[in-house]
């Protein structure tokens, strides 16, 4: 079946600019989860969703990062007002239930360059 | 969450068994094991998971001892297409947990030579 589907794959934007980045769990799929990967880094977590609620938001770098689900399905994350130390692979997953016990299936990421 | 410390690279060559040890001296009762794979420019790919002794997949074998303070990832008899960061996550809690950030840290890279 589909696997998780994130666009655009690649985005470059201007320092100061808002971008928004979509993510597409496995339908069925309660439990979404949003990563950054920066050059040469592991992955940093940023934020959850369990169905389209988000509890907590202290992960997000900053309060020009937002994030929401709707439908329990589609999420997006909103970066306003961009730095250049934004620029990363901004990585999602989803798994079944919300369970750290479950697999978490992550997407291809979304490339982000900001000049 | 357990804090996990894996070596920062590993060369090998191909045919060869290759062996990552993650060390999580503070994990709890409750905590899995869970390997992944991420080559460059995608996304992370689950390789396994356990809690305790050996687990064996297709892919690669865990091997957690008895204390579990530690982890090895065995990927038997590699080629080139297995060079790629291999990270080690622990946890029990609900990713997100209040107060808690979860971060695979670094992970592993593997070279895999001809």
């Amino acid at each position: 079946g589909a696997g998780v589907s994130q666009s655009p794959s690649n985005k470059v934007t201007e320092k100061g600019k808002d971008v928004e980045l979509r993510c597409d769990p496995i339908s069925g799929h309660t439990a979404l989860y949003w990563y950054r990967q920066s050059l040469g880094q592991g992955l940093e977590f940023l934020i959850y969703f369990q169905g389209n609620s988000a509890p907590d938001k202290s992960g997000l770098p900053s309060d020009r990062f937002s994030a929401e689900r709707t439908g329990g399905s589609v999420s997006t994350l909103t970066i306003q007002r961009t730095q250049q130390e934004d620029s990363a692979v901004y990585l999602c997953a989803s798994s079944p239930h919300w369970s750290p016990q479950e697999t978490q299936y992550f997407g291809p990421g979304t490339r982000l360059l900001v000049l | 969450l357990a804090k996990t410390t894996q070596p920062i690279s590993m060369d090998s060559y191909e045919g060869q068994e290759v062996n990552i040890t993650c060390s999580h001296n503070n994990i709890a009762t409750n905590d899995y094991i869970t390997w992944y794979q991420q080559f460059p420019s995608q996304g992370p790919r689950f390789i396994i998971q356990g809690y305790k002794t050996k687990v064996t997949n297709e892919v690669a074998s865990l091997f957690i001892p008895a204390d579990r303070k530690s982890s090895t990832l065995s990927l038997p008899r590699v080629s080139l297409s297995d060079t790629a960061v291999y990270y080690c996550l622990v946890g029990d809690r609900p990713i997100g947990a209040a107060g808690n950030k979860l971060t695979f840290g670094g992970g592993t890279r593997v070279l895999v030579k001809p």
